[in-house]
């Protein structure tokens, strides 16, 4: 049984660019969750996406947004990267229902700006 | 502002040495999870506590929820380096339709030989 799947697992980007993260759930999970992780810190929630919209979303700016497909996979997008958008993207997958008993995590994309 | 502060922030230890790791919030949860998270991965899910007051025991660990369901406590008995790694609590909060997971500030354990 597959897990939470996310590409890439690396990438580097320059200042300004655009860069598109993916995350493809855990089988049964119709709802995704994204985290931006910086080094030591605990993750700091971006959006969560059920039933293809964007449900709650935390304190990021408009240049995060996202999209999830009717197969439940999710894009995370960031425009205009900024050197402090350096980080690991954790993508977490759980069903609707039980949000508050756990999620299941991705191993990440660790983004770079440069 | 983090709703979640854990503590300590560091914590090196010699295997078979005791710890508590500490979370602590001024905000009710209607549950509480755990974490582990190894460098290069994504957390682990360890357990969740729901009930105020509730203790649960995973082997060499338990796990406390506070009455008021503002914090929670880690116990680790006799560490092993496999212990190691960033142990992260998270709370979970009922925002109408939805529920959303916030994350404590983490704590980094350390347990050498």
């Amino acid at each position: 049984d597959a897990g939470v799947t996310q590409s890439p697992t690396h990438l580097i980007k320059t200042r300004g660019q655009q860069v598109t993260l993916r995350c493809s759930p855990k089988s049964g999970h119709d709802t995704v969750s994204w985290y931006q992780q910086a080094l030591g810190q605990g993750p700091q929630f971006i959006f969560q996406y059920y039933e293809e919209e964007e449900r709650q979303r935390g304190n990021f700016p408009d240049r995060f947004s996202g999209h999830q497909f009717p197969n439940y996979s999710s894009e995370l997008n960031v425009n205009a990267l900024l050197l402090g958008d350096s980080a690991l993207y954790l993508c977490a997958s759980s069903l609707f229902s039980t949000v508050a008993y756990g999620y299941t995590f991705g191993s990440g994309t660790r983004l770079t700006v440069v | 502002t983090q709703l979640l502060e854990q503590s300590p922030q560091f914590l090196s230890i010699q295997e078979g040495e005791n710890l508590t790791v500490y979370c602590n919030s001024s905000s009710v949860f209607s549950s509480l999870q755990w974490y582990r998270q190894e460098p290069g991965e994504g957390p682990v899910l360890l357990v969740t506590v729901v009930t105020g007051g509730e203790v649960k025991k995973l082997k060499r660990l338990t796990f406390q929820f506070g009455d008021a369901r503002k914090d929670s406590s880690l116990h680790i008995t006799a560490a092993q380096p496999g212990d190691t790694g960033l142990y992260l609590c998270a709370g979970a909060k009922n925002t109408g339709t939805a529920s959303k997971l916030t994350f404590g500030t983490g704590t980094r354990l350390q347990v050498t030989l």
